[in-house]
């Protein structure tokens, strides 16, 4: 069965820093992979995904996320944090037993200090 | 302007009572689905529906009811048999596999 599992449930760091959100997942198969983005009191809004046609994925708002299989991780980084990146994160993996199923991970909560 | 709406925004509820919340979208999509989402955890998935008249049970499914009589539409019941239903909960849907688009949410507290 697939599942995710993000190391971290807070992340600090310094406006113009570099984000590092770490994202292990586990599966038999190569997955689809997601990351979404939540700002308090809304709805998710996707920030990128992975569907095996290039291990390095960029998404929106100079988020990206590099593909390993060798050790089952699909991490966010972002070069230069802004105040507005402020938010909830959370790395998804398609349910490859029902693809209509997303499996969420428990959520990393990014704060982002003047 | 395309996309997925929910109302209300926030919505209360006594003890006993069911209450609807309603999702719309104008995307076309087949698939939508419904989440709740509790502080510190990720989504929980409780029904989604690929097709109008068709729907199957997530993984809390319990103290729950939907329909899907409109492509567009995919109401929630939440019924007085949900032990603790104060949680926000999300719509989503999609056009198949994969990537899913998300509502602004509604959020639900027992009085």
């Amino acid at each position: 069965a697939q599942s995710v599992t993000q190391l971290d449930s807070h992340v600090s760091v310094s406006e113009g820093t570099p984000v590092l959100l770490r994202c292990n997942y586990s599966s038999s198969y190569s997955p689809s992979l997601f990351w979404y983005v939540q700002h308090p009191n809304k709805g998710l809004q996707l920030l990128l995904k992975y569907t095996s046609a290039a291990t390095l994925v960029k998404g929106i708002n100079g988020f990206e996320a590099e593909f390993k299989k060798s050790e089952t991780s699909f991490h966010l980084t972002k070069p230069s944090a802004h105040m507005s990146d402020a938010a909830e994160y959370f790395c998804v993996v398609s349910d490859l037993s029902n693809t209509d199923k997303l499996i969420f991970g428990t959520g990393t909560r990014l704060q982002v200090f003047p | 302007d395309g996309g997925i709406t929910q109302s209300p925004k926030y919505l209360f509820r006594k003890e006993g009572q069911n209450v609807t919340l309603s999702c719309e979208q104008n995307l076309n999509h087949d698939a939508m689905y419904w989440y709740r989402q509790d502080p510190g955890q990720g989504l929980r998935l409780i029904y989604y529906s690929q097709i109008v008249n068709d729907f199957q049970k997530g993984d809390i499914a319990e103290g729950y009811s939907v329909s899907r009589e409109k492509k567009e539409s995919f109401p929630l019941t939440v019924t007085s048999a949900q032990k603790n239903p104060t949680a926000f909960y999300l719509c989503a849907s999609s056009i198949g596999v994969d990537t899913q688009y998300f509502g602004p949410g509604t959020r639900l507290t027992v009085l």
